[in-house]
């Protein structure tokens, strides 16, 4: 399998639940990334991960928790999420931080909050 | 202020013809990243071209062509011959040189290419 691949592809969840989303690039890159994506608003970026070590905490509540054990691999736990929290959720990969590595995205968790 | 301006909510566009879909920046950053993405109705994001701050010329991938006007601060995507299949949400990002690794994106503007 090629690209970045996440799961599920669809998430219901009440506020009270623990999930996770998890997100797998095959693409031998060095950098993951964390976006929100909410009707309405440009993407937000959520977490940069890069050789598997956070960079980038653009201020996400705690109710979002990252996970990176290694560079291949990404995952967003989700516990006492808000009806607000309610988007479509994608992970990115890049071969680097750098100005001219773009980004490769997987199709995205759609995210509701019950 | 907005990094990112992208002025049309949507766009219409007749199949075979060229659509021009704007772009402007903001940022005191000498090195900059111009990217574009497509997103269709599925959700995936995908890449389409990138323009860095020092390069001369425009780029070009197959149809899509980035018109960069450096001193307007404007990356325009230029798309030729259109399709049906280009239907879709576009965005312009841009990664500034002292952004670390951070992609900031537009709000989007929403083609639709008419048969």
């Amino acid at each position: 399998e090629t690209g970045v691949t996440q799961t599920p592809r669809h998430l219901v969840m009440g506020m009270t639940n623990k999930k996770s989303l998890k997100c797998e690039q095959h693409l031998g890159h060095n950098a993951m990334y964390w976006y929100k994506q909410s009707a309405k608003k440009p993407l937000e970026l959520m977490f940069v991960y890069n050789f598997k070590e956070q960079t980038e905490n653009n201020s996400v509540p705690s109710r979002f928790s990252p996970e990176c054990p290694n560079s291949s691999h990404l995952f967003l736990h989700l516990h006492t999420l808000q009806p607000e929290d309610s988007a479509l959720y994608l992970c990115a990969s890049s071969q680097e931080l750098g100005l001219g590595s773009p980004l490769h995205f997987g199709n995205g968790t759609r995210l509701t909050v019950t | 202020a907005q990094k990112i301006t992208q002025t049309q909510p949507g766009m219409f566009v007749q199949e075979k013809e060229a659509v021009t879909l704007d772009c402007t920046y903001d940022t005191s950053d000498q090195s900059y990243g111009l990217f574009w993405y497509k997103q269709p109705s599925s959700g995936e994001m995908i890449f389409l071209i990138y323009q860095g701050s020092y390069d001369e010329q425009n780029a070009t991938e197959g149809r899509y062509s980035l018109n960069f006007q450096k001193a307007r601060k404007s990356a325009n995507l230029v798309i030729s011959a259109s399709q049906l299949g280009d239907s879709a949400m576009y965005f312009c990002a841009m990664r500034e040189g002292k952004g670390a690794g951070k992609s900031t994106f537009g709000d989007g503007t929403t083609l639709t290419v008419k048969p």
